[in-house]
Formats: structure tokens, sequence, C-alpha cells
């Protein structure tokens, strides 16, 4: 089973800095199955990023996802005061599960 | 505009029973799959199961196997879960959310605001 792992746990950054995130899987995946989401307090998570790279629907352009293999990034180009959230990377497996990391959080320094 | 919306959720004693459903709308629900996201009190996300479009194909997580039956009755929109002998590490909010395909796999593109379930004597 594919265990995925994120850092930083805690992400502290100003308004209109660049966030960096990384998702590491414990062994080689599909770009295909690795997908972002973004959780604000109270609220559901939201798709952000899926195929590693490809943006979902309404998502600005200021995030972008990348990687390969093992080592996958998610990058906010320019913090927006809505931006600070828990970030989640997830993978679907060949076994037709689900595996989420544990989170990263995005707040104000 | 698609729309998930659980109910069911509540209090109840360690081995009890609950019935979480989904009312999906805004989309033609018998051409999607869906599945059953939950998160305890200020935790991460953990992925409990799935159910394919025609009910052909279901799947749970190791954590709720035996225990969770997942189910869907489309003539009526609706997603379910019957959670059984339930366990304080089951205190969650349990979200519903659409399964978008992508290659031979999916994402989940939309999801409800969740349903509150406490597990306590």
């Amino acid at each position: 089973e594919i265990v995925l792992t994120q850092s930083p746990g805690t992400l502290s950054l100003s308004l209109g800095e660049r966030a960096t995130l990384s998702c590491r899987a414990s062994q080689s995946v599909s770009s295909t199955y690795l997908a972002w989401y973004q959780q604000k307090p109270g609220q559901a998570p939201r798709l952000l990023v899926y195929g590693a790279s490809s943006r979902a629907t309404g998502i600005p352009d200021r995030f972008s996802g990348s990687g390969s293999g093992t080592d996958f990034t998610l990058t906010i180009s320019g913090l927006e005061p809505e931006d600070f959230a828990v970030y989640y990377c997830q993978h679907y497996g060949s076994s037709r599960r689900v595996t989420f990391g544990p989170g990263t959080k995005v707040d104000f320094k | 505009e698609v729309q998930l919306v659980e109910s069911g959720g509540g209090l109840v004693k360690p081995g009890g029973s609950l019935r979480l459903s989904c009312a999906a709308s805004g989309f033609t629900f018998s051409d999607y799959s869906m599945n059953w996201v939950r998160q305890a009190p200020g935790k991460g996300l953990e992925w409990v199961s799935s159910i394919s479009s025609g009910s052909s194909y279901i799947y749970y997580a190791d954590s709720v196997k035996g225990r969770f039956t997942i189910s869907r009755d489309n003539a009526k929109n609706s997603l379910y879960l019957q959670v059984d002998s339930l366990r304080a590490e089951d205190t969650a909010v349990y979200y519903c959310a659409r399964a978008f395909p992508y290659g031979s796999g999916w994402y989940l593109d939309y999801w409800g605001q969740g349903t509150l379930v406490t597990v306590s004597s």
C-alpha cells in the first residue's frame, strides 16, 4: 500500500509569497493518479489539481502541480488571503483504494 | 449546479449503528461512481468506501471492512453508508464525494458538507 508523506507540516508565509508544498510517495506512482485538495476550516475539501499537474475547473493559475515518480509538488505563486488553508495530496491506487497524505497547513507568518 | 447533501449523523453508543445518506442533484447521478471520506476531529482525510455507478464494484478501507456497507439508489439519486459495530475511533465528519473519472481511476471533484458521527457512551 502506498503511503504519502507531506512536508512541511506547517508553512508560515506572508501574503504574496510563494508556497512550495511537497508530497512524497513510499514507492513510485503514476502521476496520472496524484491529486491535490484544499480544505478551509469548517469546509469540505476542494479539488485543486489532478494528474499531478492539471488544474481542476475554476482553480486560479497561481496554483500549479508538478512532479513524477515519488516526489510531487504543489506551488502557490503569490499567496492570496483565501489560500491560507490545509492542503492534502491524494493517490488513487491499483487496488481501487485511495490514500491521502497527512496534510500541510499554510498559515500567516 | 452539483449538490451533495449528507444526513443521518448523530450521537451513538459504541456497538451501535447508523445509516448515512447523501442526496445528489445537479448531475446525472447514475453516471458516476461515488465515495465516502471521513475526517476525525482535528485530523486528516481518510477514504472509507467507493461504489461504481451501477453498484457492480464496491471497495472499502481495511479499517471499516465488515462493519460498513455502501449502497446507492440511482432512481432516488441517493448514496448510503450503513455503519455498524461503531467504535470511538469512527467518530468523524463523513463526506460523500463524486468521483471524476480520469485514466482508469478517478478524483473527487464535488463534496458535500458532511455529517458528524459521534460514538460515545
